[in-house]
């Protein structure tokens, strides 16, 4: 079956400019993870969803960061206002079950350069 | 704040030979812990996992070692391929909450024919 994908999977973005990342996790997977991979760093969490609700966004690094996961399937996450530090591999997990949320499979990422 | 930590971001090996990578963890509510492989331009792909209750867990090739007093777990891949060559997170998360991941930085593993 399909894995979890993600689009674009590159992306280039001046500084200021607003951009859309979008997840499209496995079929029926209730768990939706964003983190976000600097250079050189392991993933940090951004933010969870459980179906349509976002239950944690403790992770998002300020208020220019929004997610959404409108009927609990495909997730996108916003930047606006993009700035130099954003830059990073953006990476979405899903898992099948609340309960097994720990063990995680995930997208290829999409990797966000911002000049 | 590093919570998990693996200290040694590159590792070379022989193929055949045993590759140990290691982690730390600083957190004493961790209670599950997972190694994860990532080749470039990939996703990390869930590799092998121990729960706190256990100090060993064994999958194949691999080997997760768990010793919570030193709060040290490391990984063990014998026999080593050229196909392993990857790099190697560790991560952790608490058995309460939305189970959210805690990653390491990352081991680059080279496994030379």
């Amino acid at each position: 079956g399909a894995g979890v994908s993600q689009s674009p999977r590159y992306k280039v973005a001046k500084r200021g400019q607003d951009v859309a990342l979008r997840c499209d996790p496995i079929s029926g997977h209730v768990s939706l993870f964003w983190y976000q991979q600097a250079l050189g760093q392991g993933p940090e969490f951004l933010t969870y969803f459980q179906n349509e609700a976002q239950l944690d966004k403790s992770g998002l690094p300020s208020d220019r960061f929004f997610a959404e996961r409108p009927e609990g399937s495909v997730s996108t996450l916003k930047i606006q206002r993009t700035q130099q530090e954003d830059s990073a591999v953006y990476l979405c997990a899903s898992s099948p079950r609340v309960a097994q949320a720990r063990e995680q499979y995930f997208g290829p990422g999409t990797r966000l350069t911002v000049t | 704040d590093q919570q998990v930590k693996q200290n040694s971001p590159s590792l070379s090996v022989q193929e055949g030979r045993i590759s140990i990578l290691n982690c730390d963890y600083t957190n004493s509510m961790f209670d599950y812990f997972l190694w994860y492989k990532k080749y470039p331009a990939e996703g990390p792909t869930f590799l092998i996992s121990i729960s706190s209750i256990k100090d060993k867990n064994e999958d194949g090739r691999f080997t997760v070692f768990l010793n919570k007093s030193a709060k040290h777990l490391s990984l063990h891949i014998v026999p080593s391929q050229p196909g392993d060559s990857a790099v190697y997170f560790c991560a952790a998360n608490r058995n309460t909450g939305f189970q959210k991941l805690v990653f390491g930085t990352g081991t680059r593993l080279l496994v030379s024919p």
